[in-house]
């Protein structure tokens, strides 16, 4: 059964330093990989989504990268601002269709002004 | 422009009620689900439904039940509520064969089972 695990489970820093979140998978053979932000008492919102064959995605500055080999993901925020505080989960689908999701307990981040 | 609506933001219930937790889209999605989300343990799947009266248990469905009887609506159901339900319930729909990229999320019920 896959399994999903993000380090660490919670993270404060000051606003403009780099910060990286960590997501690992005990399953490697996974299809995609999903990044997801959810502010408090909202939903998620899709950030990145990675594809088995790439290794990184790119949104503004956000970074994603992704090894399968050895069952790890990262995202990587460049020069924090407050706003970017909120949960950041992962999430890999359970086979090809991806109708159902497996989560790690998600990052909360909190950047201080 | 509220795309996935659950029928509560915040729900009080009694040990040994039946509660009903209301989901509904407007985007004519085949695909809906329930998850709950407890601190540290991330989102888990109740279940999910492909389809009008069609439905697949998740990883967690036991004391649970799930209802739809129309392509818009999708409801959970807990027939008689334990404190260990205590929760965040998030609804969340898509349309069929696309990836979760294009997945819209309600903004989450927080029961409390007193």
């Amino acid at each position: 059964k896959q399994e999903v695990t993000q380090i660490p489970a919670a993270l404060s820093v000051p606003e403009g330093e780099n910060l990286v979140l960590n997501c690992s998978f005990t399953d490697s053979a996974i299809y995609n990989l999903q990044w997801f932000r959810q502010d408090p008492g909202k939903g998620l919102t899709s950030l990145l989504l990675i594809q088995s064959s790439q290794r990184e995605q790119t949104s503004g500055r956000l970074n994603a990268s992704l090894d399968k080999s050895s069952g790890r993901s990262t995202l990587y925020i460049a020069a924090s601002q407050p706003g970017d505080s909120a949960t950041y989960l992962c999430a890999v689908p359970l086979g090809n269709a991806g109708n159902m999701l497996t989560f790690g307990g998600g990052t909360r981040l909190m950047v201080k002004p | 422009d509220v795309k996935v609506t659950q029928s509560s933001r915040y729900l009080v219930k009694r040990t040994g009620e039946k509660v009903f937790l209301e989901c509904v889209q407007d985007m004519d999605h085949e695909n809906m689900f329930w998850y709950r989300q407890d601190p540290g343990l991330g989102l888990r799947l109740i279940y999910f439904s492909y389809d009008v009266k069609m439905k697949e248990k998740g990883d967690i469905p036991e004391g649970y039940s799930v209802s739809r009887e129309k392509k818009e609506r999708f409801s959970l159901i807990l027939e008689s509520a334990s404190t260990n339900q205590t929760s965040m319930y998030l609804c969340a729909s898509k349309r069929a064969g696309v990836g979760w990229a294009e997945a819209f999320f309600g903004q989450g019920t927080r029961l409390t089972v007193v």
